[in-house]
């Protein structure tokens, strides 16, 4: 069966600018979750989609991050004017919501800001 | 032995030897806890979980302890083999923030 996807794999954009990174999560998972991961790091937690609750946005590190899920499913993560310390891997991964339900995470964008 | 790396503690082993790999959680109401292991370019896959209502818990060559006295997780992975290198990861689960909490990470090494 399909897992997490996440797209693109690696984006390389110059600082300042924009991106947008996607992720479908499992079909039939209400709950989603965005981290960031750098080089030889553990996991940051950024932000977290429940069903149609109002997401828990504690994570963000600055008003540049924003993220939305639509439909309850699709999920995208903007990072406005970039800036190099956002260089990381941003890694999504959905579950079923219940209680004591596990992570699946998709592998992960690699962003590059030079 | 175990060392400290420029950014993750290192664990190596001799293939076929046993592995244990510990974890300190940081929060005593954190119910539910999970090992992931990351290999490079990859995302984090789940190995296996336990419950807090639980202290042991054994699947195919792993077994996780968890020790809510001292707040402790350890994964024992058996005969270790060269596709376990990787990096291992727990998460515990805080029900007051609803998300996962990921420990810093330990790099297996194993060694020929």
């Amino acid at each position: 069966g399909a897992g997490v996807s996440q797209s693109p794999s690696n984006k390389v954009t110059e600082k300042g600018k924009d991106v947008e990174l996607r992720c479908d999560p499992i079909s039939g998972h209400t709950a989603l979750y965005w981290y960031r991961q750098s080089l030889g790091q553990g996991l940051e937690f950024l932000i977290y989609f429940q069903g149609n609750s109002a997401p828990d946005k504690s994570g963000l590190p600055s008003d540049r991050f924003s993220a939305e899920r639509t439909g309850g499913s699709v999920s995208t993560l903007t990072i406005q004017r970039t800036q190099q310390e956002d260089s990381a891997v941003y890694l999504c991964a959905s579950s079923l919501g219940l209680l004591n339900s596990p992570l699946h995470f998709g592998n992960g964008t690699r962003l590059t800001v030079t | 032995g175990e060392s400290v790396g420029l950014h993750l503690p290192t664990l190596s082993v001799q293939e076929g030897d046993n592995s244990i790999i510990n974890c300190a959680y940081s929060n005593s109401a954190s119910d539910y806890f999970i090992w992931y292991k990351q290999e490079s370019g990859k995302g984090p896959q789940f190995i296996i979980d336990i419950r807090s209502n639980m202290d042991k818990r054994q699947g195919q060559r792993v077994t996780v302890l968890l020790n809510k006295t001292v707040k402790h997780l350890s994964l024992q992975i058996a005969a270790t083999q060269p596709g376990d290198s990787a990096v291992y990861f727990c998460a515990e689960f805080t029900p007051y923030g609803q998300n996962f909490v990921f420990g810093p990470g330990t790099r297996l090494s194993v060694l020929p």
